[in-house]
This record gives structure tokens, C-alpha cells and sequence, in this order.
């Protein structure tokens, strides 16, 4: 069974500049995640959709984060502009609908200089 | 905001040795997950305790629930390289929120 899938693994840029990351969730997950992760720190909930909508997106920074789950399946997290505290690998998770274990993905490392 | 305290943050210890890891919150968990991650990986899930005083065994691993349900603990028996990683707790509060995990090294 092919796992969460994520792209880019890498990706720097200056800060103000845009950036998109993408994730592909295990067949069948209606449950998909955003994390964001700071270097030493645990994973922090940017977003939760449940097949296209949006469950909880209480601590993602509207201001500059976006991110959409069109057709309920693949997904997209785009900050505009970027701030240098962005650094961070953005974690991918899905999983089946009501069921507590979350597949990670490999994450995307952002850095932003 | 729930939050979830780790502790140690970092741990450093010899092959063979014994350890213990520990996640508290002032909440009651409706249910509690460990994870390992390793560089450049995402985590992966080791165990989900539910019960209130539960106890999973892991190979050399042991988790303990609290009984009421705000700890749990992680104890590694006879510790080897391997089990070198970012272990993280993560209670579910109707989301998934993570501990800042423990960072453990251990040496041959």
C-alpha cells in the first residue's frame, strides 16, 4: 500500500516570496492533516479536513496560510508571504474516517531565508 | 489549549540501559498515542492507549495509561542504537495534539 506522499521534500526561499506543498493521501483517507514542525518541537495541527471540508483550521495563520482539499483527495498548503519563523518541515498525515492512527508523510523541510 | 508536557527533553544513554519517558497534561486524554520519528521521516505510530490504567507492551517497549487518564509513560527495557529518535506523545482532544517529544540517543 503506497504511503502519504509529499511534494517537494526541500524547498528554500526568501522571505516575502510564495510557496505551495502538495500531499497525497493514502487511497481511501477522508481524513487528511496539515502539521507544521519546528526544529526540536512536536508536530503542531495547522489544518483538518474531512473529504473536502474543513474540520479545524483554528491554528492556522489566515493571514498568509491557505490550504485546499478540492475532490476530497489531494491537497495543497500555500503560505504568501513568507516569514522567516515559516522554517519548518510541513507534515502530511491521513487517515481513515474515525479512526485514531494518522499516516505520515516524509514531510516537506521549508526554509526560508 | 490543551497541552501536553514531556519530559526528559533529551535523554543520552549507553546500549543496554533502561529509560523511561513521560507525557502529563492537566486534561483527561480521550484516548493517548506514542510516536517515533526519525530524521527526515514523518512519525509513526507505536501504540494508542484508550483505558484509563492500561498497559502495552511493545517488544521492549511498555506504555503505561494513567489511571486517570491525564500521564502516560514510555519505558525502554535494554535500550540499542536503534531505538534512537524523536519519541512524541500525542493526545486526542478531539484533534490530535502532540507533545515537544523527547529526544533520545542512545550509544554503543
Amino acid at each position: 500500500e503506497a504511503g502519504v506522499a509529499q511534494s517537494p521534500r526541500y524547498k528554500i526561499i526568501e522571505k516575502r516570496q510564495s510557496v505551495a506543498f502538495w500531499c497525497n493521501p493514502i487511497s481511501g483517507h477522508a481524513t487528511l492533516y496539515w502539521y507544521q514542525q519546528i526544529l526540536g518541537q512536536g508536530p503542531k495541527l495547522l489544518i483538518q479536513f474531512q473529504n473536502n471540508g474543513v474540520v479545524d483550521d483554528s491554528q492556522l495563520p489566515k493571514d498568509r496560510f491557505s490550504a485546499e482539499r478540492l475532490k476530497g483527495v489531494d491537497s495543497t498548503l500555500k503560505i504568501q508571504p513568507a516569514k522567516l519563523e515559516d522554517s519548518a518541515v510541513y507534515l502530511c498525515a491521513s487517515s481513515l474516517q474515525g479512526v485514531l492512527e494518522a499516516f505520515f508523510g516524509q514531510g516537506t523541510r521549508l526554509t526560508v531565508v | 489549549t490543551q497541552l501536553l508536557e514531556q519530559s526528559p527533553q533529551f535523554l543520552s544513554i549507553q546500549e543496554g540501559e533502561n529509560l523511561t519517558v513521560y507525557c502529563n497534561s492537566s486534561s483527561v486524554f480521550s484516548s493517548l498515542q506514542w510516536y517515533r520519528q526519525e530524521p527526515g521521516e514523518g512519525p509513526v505510530l507505536l501504540v494508542t492507549v484508550v483505558t484509563g490504567g492500561e498497559v502495552k507492551k511493545l517488544k521492549r517497549l511498555t506504555f503505561q495509561f494513567g489511571d486517570a487518564r491525564k500521564d502516560s509513560s514510555l519505558h525502554i527495557t535494554a535500550a540499542q542504537p536503534g531505538d534512537t529518535g524523536l519519541y512524541l506523545c500525542a493526545g486526542l482532544y478531539g484533534k490530535l495534539t502532540f507533545g515537544q517529544g523527547t529526544i533520545l540517543t542512545v550509544h554503543p
